[in-house]
């Protein structure tokens, strides 16, 4: 079954702050999303990627860059949180065709005070 | 643009008791849709998928059918168990769009099944 790792599990910063959010998949996906989930909302996809150095914008991306900086990695980051972005965030990857399925990482809970 | 709405927040069922969660969803092209699941304090897994050969999706008692007609994928389960209990998401993917590599979830439907 695929794998893919977050970092950290939970973190909390302050209005303002500089927060990265670190995602790795160790099986050779091409695609790689940044969701975050919220009561109400579901899941929203913010950022996504189908390869090294390439970034697509996703539906809910105001506040927030991505780096996609190897197949394996791409990262999340707030440049100065607010607390509108307190939220749980997953990463998940999917290989190009196949089932299409998309396999998540554990998530990230964020607090922004 | 694509959309997947779920109209139950939560539903709550005793257990034994047939599942039925609700997912319509509009879209330009011919899309494909998906059911994942979250269980408590857990990532979101892929439940079902409707392009499985032009078989019924079947995984782990639940199973869904696409009806283009009417826009839905509902998902069904003829017994509900205690271990039911979770998130459900609806999600598409459209084919034939741009933006083929995303999917689009639904707002999701809790899932509580009681004694």
């Amino acid at each position: 079954e695929a794998a893919v790792t977050q970092s950290p599990r939970n973190k909390v910063t302050v209005t303002g702050g500089n927060v990265t959010l670190s995602c790795r998949q160790t099986n050779s996906h091409n695609y790689m999303y940044w969701y975050r989930q919220d009561t109400g909302h579901g899941l929203r996809l913010i950022h996504y990627s189908y390869g090294a150095g390439n970034l697509q914008i996703g539906d809910v991306p105001d506040g927030y860059k991505a780096t996609r900086t190897t197949q394996e990695d791409f990262f999340l980051l707030l440049e100065l949180a607010s607390p509108s972005q307190t939220s749980l965030y997953f990463c998940a990857s999917r290989e190009t065709g196949g089932s299409y399925e998309q396999y998540f990482g554990p998530g990230t809970r964020l607090t922004v005070l | 643009g694509d959309s997947v709405t779920q109209t139950e927040g939560l539903v709550t069922l005793t257990e034994g008791l047939p599942v039925m969660l609700n997912c319509t969803y509009q879209s330009t092209y011919s899309p494909f849709l998906f059911w994942y699941v979250q269980h408590l304090n857990e990532a979101p897994k892929l439940l079902l998928k409707s392009f499985t050969d032009n078989k019924r999706p079947e995984h782990q008692g639940f199973h869904a059918t696409l009806h283009k007609s009417s826009s839905s994928f509902h998902l069904q389960k003829s017994s509900a168990q205690l271990s039911d209990s979770a998130l459900y998401y609806c999600a598409l993917s459209d084919e034939a769009s741009s933006s083929f590599s995303k999917l689009v979830f639904g707002q999701g439907t809790s899932l509580s099944v009681v004694p």
